[in-house]
């Protein structure tokens, strides 16, 4: 499974968009690009995944560079409740079994 | 309701004890994992096992063994050969191709 790099930590205000940038320079092509995150003692809660295109559900978009090594999760109106650790992770979608889980990103939503 | 469940959510153990963490899913998913977590840190893979009666060993597996008799369980048990027990631990599981379902945790104290 290729690597990942996330800041360390980000703020955002209450309301505002809340974008988490990723990157995964070394990326195979099918390798997909995983979010998820985990709010203070909880186990990790999935948010999105993509392959190329960019994706949106209910909790999130994701956004894909066209080269596939760098990804934004978009987060549109960010609550306080959205303050968690965001884990970015690529990994293949059949057959991989494995998920990496870095340090990920700690957002921190301010009223 | 359908879910992955872990008992206890707290555990306390004196040093040299053998102790087993609980897990269990009623998902119908073929693979179950086991994490672990510092303070801090990302999450770290222990085992994995991607059917009955079989299991692979993660990035950190010394010092702990599983079991999959049945497909909806996946105990864990942290023996005295672990250095330093004192952890999160998350169990997921999930299918071929989709994304991991976490329970809500245990943490392991050994005091």
């Amino acid at each position: 499974d290729a690597k990942t790099t996330q800041p360390t930590s980000m703020d955002c205000a209450e309301g505002r968009a809340a974008n988490l940038p990723c990157n995964h320079s070394t990326i195979s092509g099918n390798e997909y690009v995983y979010w998820y995150r985990q709010i203070h003692s909880q186990g990790p809660q999935y948010i999105i995944h993509g392959l190329k295109n960019n994706e949106t559900n209910e909790m999130a978009s994701l956004i894909i560079t066209e080269d596939r090594k760098s990804s934004t999760l978009i987060l549109p109106h960010a609550t306080l409740r959205d303050t968690a650790v965001y884990y970015c992770i690529v990994r293949v979608e059949t057959g991989g079994f494995k998920t990496i889980f870095g340090a990920g990103t700690r957002l921190f939503v301010k009223a | 309701d359908g879910g992955i469940t872990q008992s206890p959510k707290y555990l306390f153990r004196k040093e040299g004890q053998n102790v087993t963490l609980s897990c269990e899913q009623n998902l119908n998913h073929d693979a179950m994992y086991w994490y672990r977590q510092d303070p801090g840190q990302g999450l770290r893979l222990i085992y994995y096992s991607q059917i009955v009666n079989d299991f692979q060993k993660g990035d950190i597996a010394e010092g702990y063994s599983v079991s999959r008799e049945k497909k909806e369980s996946f105990p864990l048990t942290v023996t005295s050969a672990q250095k330093n027990p004192t952890a999160f631990y998350l169990c997921a599981s999930g299918t071929r191709g989709n994304e991991q379902f976490f329970g809500p945790g245990t943490r392991l104290t050994v005091l």
